[in-house]
């Protein structure tokens, strides 16, 4: 167990849907990372935050946003879902600055209908 | 921006053989290459990691090598055992980019009793 949760653990909606996705980092990491496996693109960054803050923004489409609240965690908001989204959403925390060790939670599997 | 190039896609070993894994990547600026096992709908969990200033790296059965020059580094696991049968995921990240992960396209190990 890595100490990073996310909920739910899966996840089945339709087209046109949207969906939040939650991820609460290990007690005392402030950077939390987003990445999407899917099985053709394997796994790709998506966004991160750090205390509150967006720091760095990967292959994230439009209709996905993120946030990270004063509590640290963090949720991730897909819209106007594809059946292309369909995929495995990780979330990853370190504790930030210098430190670069990444652990991660057990992810959601989204699947669009 | 960072492209990790892994290989081989597949890796077929005979219980007790060795096994390697080998990436490149193409930022000379990254200096943080950890390598994270995955099974099958599982998160990804950190095996071992080497950063720049280290050309190996060590832990009982597992091993990574490191070389800046050429811009790649290697996995090698001995001793293979079933239980290692896994998707190996190496990956590269530098801290001015916030530490952001960039994956290799991952290696699926199969160890053959």
């Amino acid at each position: 167990d890595s100490g990073v949760t996310q909920t739910p653990k899966h996840l089945i909606t339709a087209t046109g849907q949207r969906v939040t996705l939650r991820c609460s980092p290990r007690s005392g990491d402030l950077s939390v990372y987003w990445y999407q496996q899917s099985l053709d693109q394997g796994l790709q960054f998506l966004i991160q935050y750090y205390n509150g803050e967006e720091r760095a923004k990967g292959n994230i489409l439009e209709r996905f946003s993120a946030q990270q609240f004063p509590d640290l965690h963090s949720e991730l908001n897909l819209s106007s879902l594809e059946l292309g989204d369909s995929a495995l959403y990780f979330c990853a925390s370190t504790l930030g600055g210098s430190t670069d060790t990444q652990y991660f939670g057990p992810g959601t599997r989204l699947t669009v209908l | 921006g960072e492209n990790v190039e892994q290989h081989p896609s597949t890796l077929s070993v005979q219980e007790g053989d060795s096994a390697v894994i080998k990436c490149t990547y193409s930022d000379s600026a990254s200096n943080y290459f950890p390598w994270y096992k995955q099974e099958l709908g599982k998160r990804p969990q950190l095996i071992i990691d080497i950063r720049s200033n280290v050309g190996e790296k060590k832990d009982q059965r597992i091993a990574v090598t490191l070389n800046k020059t050429a811009k790649h580094f290697s996995l090698h696991i001995t001793e293979t055992q079933p239980e290692d049968s896994a998707v190996y995921f190496c990956a590269a990240s530098r801290k001015a980019a916030g530490n952001k992960l960039t994956f290799g396209g991952g290696t699926r190990v199969l160890v053959k009793p």
